[in-house]
């Protein structure tokens, strides 16, 4: 039982590349989640999930689009990449508002 | 004003003393409150929830008044591993999400 997984776990990218983070979960959870958070600061929700097909804006969806076309997996996706993207991202799933986290992807734009 | 709002420390304390932990929030549609931790360079995991009524988890206190939109938690006994960031967090059910606070850093020294 892996709970919640991210791959990549580090990646470094150069500004305007493209990537995909991958989320899954193995928790048959409906809500996920995606959040950003820089250092010394708290997490701001980029975009977020209530079910399998359907996806919503969060705090700072800007730059970053999502898709969860399976109900186990929810996808983050940067077009093009710019410095001001680089974080730590934490994808999360949620059953009666708790909420439990993957191991994080460690986001480097140069 | 931000939706959470934490005082961020660092709080420093000795082994064995008692050590507590503010938090407010604005958003009136918020219905659920958490703790969660957060060690350096890892995923949140909830530490405990939080009731009008107050709970206790052994050395851990939590509170929430309503009428004040204010939270509280109690660390009694303090151990070295209790040293990492707490994060307070509101959640609203109806809209699927959950707002963190920046985050409270708690070291314990020897």
């Amino acid at each position: 039982n892996a709970g919640v997984t991210q791959t990549p776990k580090f990646r470094v990218l150069k500004t305007g590349q493209s990537m995909t983070l991958l989320c899954a979960q193995d928790m048959n959870h409906e809500y996920m989640y995606w959040y950003r958070q820089d250092p010394g600061m708290g997490l701001r929700l980029i975009h977020y999930s209530v079910g399998e097909g359907t996806t919503a804006k969060g705090e700072v969806p800007d730059g970053y689009n999502v898709s969860r076309l399976k109900k186990q997996n929810f996808l983050l996706g940067l077009e093009s990449a710019a410095p001001s993207q680089t974080s730590v991202y934490f994808c999360a799933t949620s059953e009666a508002d708790t909420q439990y986290f993957g191991p994080g992807t460690r986001l480097t734009v140069l | 004003r931000k939706e959470v709002e934490q005082d961020p420390g660092p709080f420093n304390v000795p082994e064995g003393a008692t050590v507590a932990f503010n938090c407010t929030y604005s958003n009136s549609a918020s219905q659920s409150f958490f703790w969660y931790r957060q060690d350096c360079r890892k995923e949140p995991k909830l530490l405990m929830s939080v009731y009008s009524s107050g709970n206790e988890d052994g050395r851990f206190t939590a509170q929430l008044n309503r009428a004040s939109q204010y939270i509280s938690l109690l660390i009694r006994d303090s151990k070295l591993s209790d040293s990492a960031t707490y994060l307070c967090v509101g959640s609203n059910t109806n809209a699927g999400k959950s707002t963190f606070g920046d985050g409270t850093t708690l070291t314990v020294k020897p």
